[in-house]
């Protein structure tokens, strides 16, 4: 059974302050997907990656894949009150079609 | 571009009942999965379908029957309604290479009592 642990599970921080997720499984994926989610909807992708050691940017949020392909990290810089919600990896490609998600991170800015 | 549409938002069944829960995508992907979300527990996984005709089960399948007749649908049944069940339940679908990742519905808020 593929699993991904994801800490912390809650993150209260005020603005402007830096933060860092891990989403870590003892399994080798093909592909680390990050998700977003909003009270009320669905998650919504934010990144894929897909080479370890690959890193990408996406504005001030910079998304990490480990060399072994096993775990991810997403870092938040000056984090705003517009970043607060429910973030997500996900982990895919072994099974295709089969993507399994951590327990998520519910992260609140407060201003 | 309506992505995946699922029906209904909001359903209250009493124990035993069996429901239905309908889940569309316009998007011509090839995979479609159906996650419960409940607090704490991110998104886990129920059946997933990499094609028409084509199911599997995911990790917590019990309680759960789908089919995939057509590209588009993915329907998922309650068999007989347990409060175990209550949860919100997202249907989600993807193109084979993965590419944009998944795309998610806006879930269906289901109550046992």
């Amino acid at each position: 059974t593929q699993l991904l642990e994801q800490s912390p599970q809650f993150l209260s921080i005020q603005e402007g302050e830096n933060l860092t997720v891990y989403c870590n499984s003892s399994s080798v994926f093909s592909s680390l997907q990050w998700y977003r989610q909003e009270p009320g909807e669905g998650p919504v992708l934010l990144v894929t990656v897909v080479t370890g050691g690959e890193v990408k940017k996406l504005k001030r949020l910079t998304f990490q894949f480990g060399d072994a392909r096993k775990d991810s990290s997403l870092h938040i810089t000056a984090a705003q009150p517009g970043d607060t919600g429910l973030y997500l990896c996900a982990g895919g490609g072994n099974q295709g079609g089969k993507l399994i998600f951590g327990q998520g991170t519910e992260l609140s800015v407060k201003p | 571009n309506a992505g995946v549409t699922q029906t209904p938002k909001f359903q209250v069944l009493k124990t035993g009942q069996s429901m239905t829960l309908q889940c569309a995508q316009d998007m011509n992907h090839e995979y479609m999965s159906w996650y419960r979300q409940d607090p704490g527990m991110g998104l886990r996984l129920i059946h997933y379908s990499v094609g028409a005709g084509i199911t599997d089960q995911g990790e917590v399948p019990n309680g759960y029957n789908v089919s995939r007749s057509t590209t588009e649908d993915f329907p998922l049944r309650l068999l007989s309604a347990a409060p175990s069940q209550t949860s919100v339940y997202f249907c989600a679908s993807s193109s084979a290479t993965g590419a944009g990742g998944y795309t998610f519905g806006s879930g269906t808020r289901l109550t046992v009592v």
